[in-house]
This record gives C-alpha cells, sequence and structure tokens, in this order.
C-alpha cells in the first residue's frame, strides 16, 4: 500500500528565508506527484505537477524536483513571504485500470513571519 | 470563470438524515473525485468516476453515495448509515484519467464542511 509522508507537520520561518518542504513515498511505481497549497477553511490550489518523466518542475518562486528511486520530492520556495503561510500538500499519483487515484500526505503547515 | 463550484459552504445534519451535497465543474474534465478531509488524517478518496454513468469505490465507500447522469455533475449523498460523517468534503476533477501526462492534474473546489446536529 503507497504510503506518503511529509516531515516536518509544521514549520515556521521569518520573512525571506527560503522554504525546503520534503514528501516521501513508500512505492515508487508512481505515475506523477502534485503539490498542493491548502488556506484555512479551503479548498486545495495546485501548484506544480511533475510527471514522471521529469525530475522538476518551475513556476516562479516555486520549484519542485522529483527522485522516484529514492521516492522522495521537495518543493522549495524561494524568498519567502508572509503570504506563503498555509498548508502544503504532496500526492502522489497512481495509475489505475479504472483512471488515477491521488494518495496524499498529511501536510506541512508553514507560517513566515513579518 | 471555469472551475469547480461545491455548494452548500456549510451543512448541517440531524442523526438519521440523508444530506446532498453539490458539485459542478465547468472545465469539461472527464474525471471526477470526491475526498474527505479530517484533522490528523489528511484526505482520503471517498469515490472516483472517470465517465458519465460509471463510478468506482474508494477507501472508505461505506456510508455514501454518488451518482454521475452529466459529465459536469457528480453529487454525493451522505447516508444514515456513515456513523461520523462531520467532515470538510472536497471534490475534484481531472481532465483525462489514465492517459497519463498533464491530463492527470487535478483540481479542487472549495469543500464544503459538514456538522452533525
Amino acid at each position: 500500500k503507497q504510503e506518503v509522508t511529509q516531515i516536518p507537520a509544521a514549520l515556521s520561518v521569518p520573512e525571506g528565508e527560503n522554504l525546503v518542504l520534503n514528501c516521501s513515498f513508500t512505492d515508487s511505481a508512481i505515475y506523477n506527484l502534485q503539490w498542493f497549497r491548502q488556506d484555512p477553511g479551503k479548498g486545495l490550489t495546485s501548484l506544480l505537477l511533475i510527471q514522471s518523466s521529469q525530475r522538476e518542475q518551475t513556476s516562479g518562486r516555486l520549484n519542485a524536483s522529483l527522485d522516484k528511486s529514492s521516492g522522495r520530492s521537495t518543493l522549495y520556495i524561494a524568498a519567502s513571504q508572509p503570504g506563503d503561510s498555509a498548508t502544503y500538500l504532496c500526492a502522489v499519483i497512481l495509475l489505475w485500470a479504472a483512471g488515477n487515484k491521488l494518495t496524499f500526505g498529511g501536510g506541512t503547515r508553514v507560517l513566515v513571519k513579518p | 470563470d471555469g472551475g469547480i463550484t461545491q455548494s452548500p459552504k456549510y451543512l448541517f445534519r440531524k442523526e438519521g438524515q440523508n444530506v446532498t451535497l453539490s458539485c459542478e465543474q465547468n472545465l469539461n474534465h472527464d474525471a471526477m473525485y470526491w475526498y474527505r478531509q479530517d484533522p490528523g488524517q489528511g484526505l482520503r478518496l471517498i469515490y472516483y468516476s472517470q465517465i458519465v454513468n460509471d463510478f468506482q469505490k474508494g477507501d472508505i465507500a461505506e456510508g455514501y453515495s454518488v451518482s454521475r447522469e452529466k459529465k459536469e455533475s457528480f453529487p454525493l449523498t451522505v447516508t444514515s448509515a456513515q456513523k461520523n460523517p462531520t467532515a470538510f468534503y472536497l471534490c475534484a476533477s481531472s481532465l483525462h484519467p489514465g492517459t497519463g501526462g498533464e491530463g492527470t492534474e487535478a483540481f479542487f473546489g472549495q469543500g464544503t464542511r459538514l456538522t452533525v446536529v
């Protein structure tokens, strides 16, 4: 059974510092991996999708890497801002005969202090 | 605006009552999903559907039912058989399940918070 872990569960940094968020998964036979942001009481916002053939994906200040062989993905957020405060979730995407399945990690709650 | 609309935002259920959560998308996506989010347990898959008139049970389908009569709609009914329904419910969609690539990217609605009173 695929298990996805995000450590640490919470992180607090001063504004301007780079953020490094970790995601590990037990089964390397994933198809793709997706990172999300969730604000309190809100839905999930897609940040980056990394396809299995890619090793990294970039969008603005965000960069995500994927190492399937070691079962790890890392999300880097450069020059953090208070507006980056949120919970960040990773999800591995598996291919089923009946479609896709996303398995989520528990998330990392980030606080960026001004 | 294209997106996924969930309604209502807040819902209260009495003991023994069935309630239905609405999910509508105008993204022309084939696949739709329902997840439940509880504090400390992350998101768990309830049901998913990759085409109209077809759906599959997820990891925690007991006490729930769905229908997929139209491509853009995937309502979730929480039945009286669900003993602990208080949670945050999230609906999602993706373009083309099973084809890989960018078609697997999932997009989520803003959620419905269900409380048993």
